[in-house]
């Protein structure tokens, strides 16, 4: 079993929907990073979460540490949020890194 | 926010020539960089960590002189591909941060297109 594990893999939803990718990690964390990577590669850091909630324009990050548990929304989602969405998370010092989500948004 | 350059962003070389991959820091003092690769439609793969002034540590399974680091100040890293070869070509990603402010923000460069003909 990996120590972070995202879902879905996969997610195509339609322009304007309520996005929501989960993020599952069995590891003590000092901190969980919210990362976006479009196609050509260059990753964007969208959050950086120790607790509690943020926000960012239309993205939405939260974090549960009880649960082990960070989730990433995304209201009104656009086109141009087709990314794949990564989950990390700081153990140890290191990066321990989701698999990804690939969303596609379609017009 | 804090920024991380990297250069060259594309390569492209012939087999058995060395290249070279620059990762800085441009408004902050990295005491930590990793570099980390990325295989087609996989999650990226941490290769080693670098800390300033001392000899990087590699990961399992990652040849320490086919990918030679060098990690000379706080604000410069550099990843070296000895006698790159086609399977060599990837995505490169560093990343950076301030360990000594305890954030544990990473910030991360644009990466570097290696293609090995």
């Amino acid at each position: 079993k990996n120590e972070v594990e995202q879902s879905p893999q996969n997610l195509t939803a339609q322009e304007g929907e309520f996005i929501t990718i989960n993020c599952s990690y069995s590891v003590g964390i000092s901190a969980l990073h919210w990362l976006q990577q479009h196609p050509g590669g260059g990753i964007v850091s969208l959050f950086m979460l120790s607790s509690g909630k943020k926000k960012h324009g239309r993205l939405i990050a939260t974090i549960n540490i009880q649960e082990k548990h960070s989730s990433l929304h995304i209201t009104a989602s656009h086109p141009r949020d087709s990314a794949v969405y990564i989950c990390a998370v700081v153990s140890n010092y290191q990066l321990i890194w989701g698999a990804g989500t690939k969303l596609i948004i379609k017009p | 926010g804090a920024v991380v350059s990297q250069h060259p962003s594309r390569v492209i070389c012939k087999s058995g020539t060395s290249v070279k991959i620059e990762c800085r820091s441009l408004d902050f003092q990295a005491t930590t960089m990793f570099w980390y690769r990325q295989f087609p439609k996989k999650s990226l793969m941490l290769m080693a960590t670098s800390n300033e002034g001392s000899k990087a540590t590699y990961e399992q399974g990652v040849e320490k002189d086919k990918f030679l680091i060098n990690h000379a100040s706080l604000t410069l890293s550099t990843l070296t591909v000895t006698s790159a070869h086609p399977e060599d070509s990837s995505f490169y990603i560093c990343s950076a941060y301030d360990g000594r402010d305890y954030s544990y923000e990473q910030y991360f460069g644009p990466g570097t297109r290696l293609t090995v003909t």
